[in-house]
């Protein structure tokens, strides 16, 4: 199965900071690599699907790049309700898999 | 709007089956070329797949569980089920429901927490 690792696994930050988050797959998937937000006590969110299309209602402030096996999700200017953890999820192969997930704290 | 509800017993004996039934409402379940799937979340730990089963009733399930779970769909009722036998304490989890649109999930249940204990 695919392995998807994600760095930081926890970040402390700032409002109107600009973050960025890597997935690095361990083997080339394409740009079937999407994005999930899940504040506490909720369920994830779709994001960002194919690496780098914004999911309908996502705020312009999220942005996803990268191909094959690096991938980058990136929020601008930071808002306090960004607070969560976010997941990566590759759907190259089966089983799909996931990130182990990387905590945001503000 | 899609929204999908999980249904079932919170709490499981060790070595019994796991049974989740998912209700979909605000659209057809055998409408248009989704996967039905599960997904569950160890409570403080990440997300694991534990499979899908399309419209036509084709599965696909997790290796790692495949020896114990079936999904079926229920397209009269708009519902789709998870059964997981044999469960021991490592099943317990916050189980999801999730549509599969194309290959990311972009609508979720809320979530079943379940409990294996005696």
């Amino acid at each position: 199965e695919i392995v998807l690792t994600q760095s930081p696994a926890f970040q402390s930050v700032t409002p109107k900071e600009k973050v960025t988050i890597t997935c690095r797959a361990s083997q080339s998937i394409g740009n079937t690599l999407h994005w999930y937000q899940q504040k506490p006590d909720q369920s994830p969110k779709l994001l960002i699907k194919y690496a780098s299309q914004s999911f309908s209602g996502v705020p312009s402030r999220f942005s996803g790049s990268g191909s094959g096996t690096d991938f980058t999700l990136t929020i601008n200017s930071l808002e306090a309700e960004d607070a969560a953890t976010y997941y990566c999820h590759q759907s190259s192969s089966l089983p799909y898999t996931f990130g182990q997930g990387t905590k945001l704290e503000i | 709007q899609v929204q999908l509800q999980e249904s079932g017993p919170g709490l499981v004996k060790p070595s019994e089956t796991l049974s989740l039934t998912c209700t979909v409402s605000g659209g057809s379940i055998s409408t248009g070329s989704y996967y039905w799937t599960w997904i569950r979340q160890p409570a403080g730990k990440g997300l694991e797949w534990i499979g899908r089963i399309s419209t036509s009733g084709n599965t696909n399930y997790n290796p790692s569980l495949k020896s114990r779970v079936t999904i079926s769909i229920d397209t009269s009722e708009n519902q789709f089920s998870l059964k997981l036998s044999s469960v021991t304490a490592a099943d317990s989890a916050l189980y999801y429901c999730a549509r599969a649109s194309a290959v990311c999930f972009d609508y979720w249940g809320q979530g079943a927490l379940v409990t294996v204990s005696s």
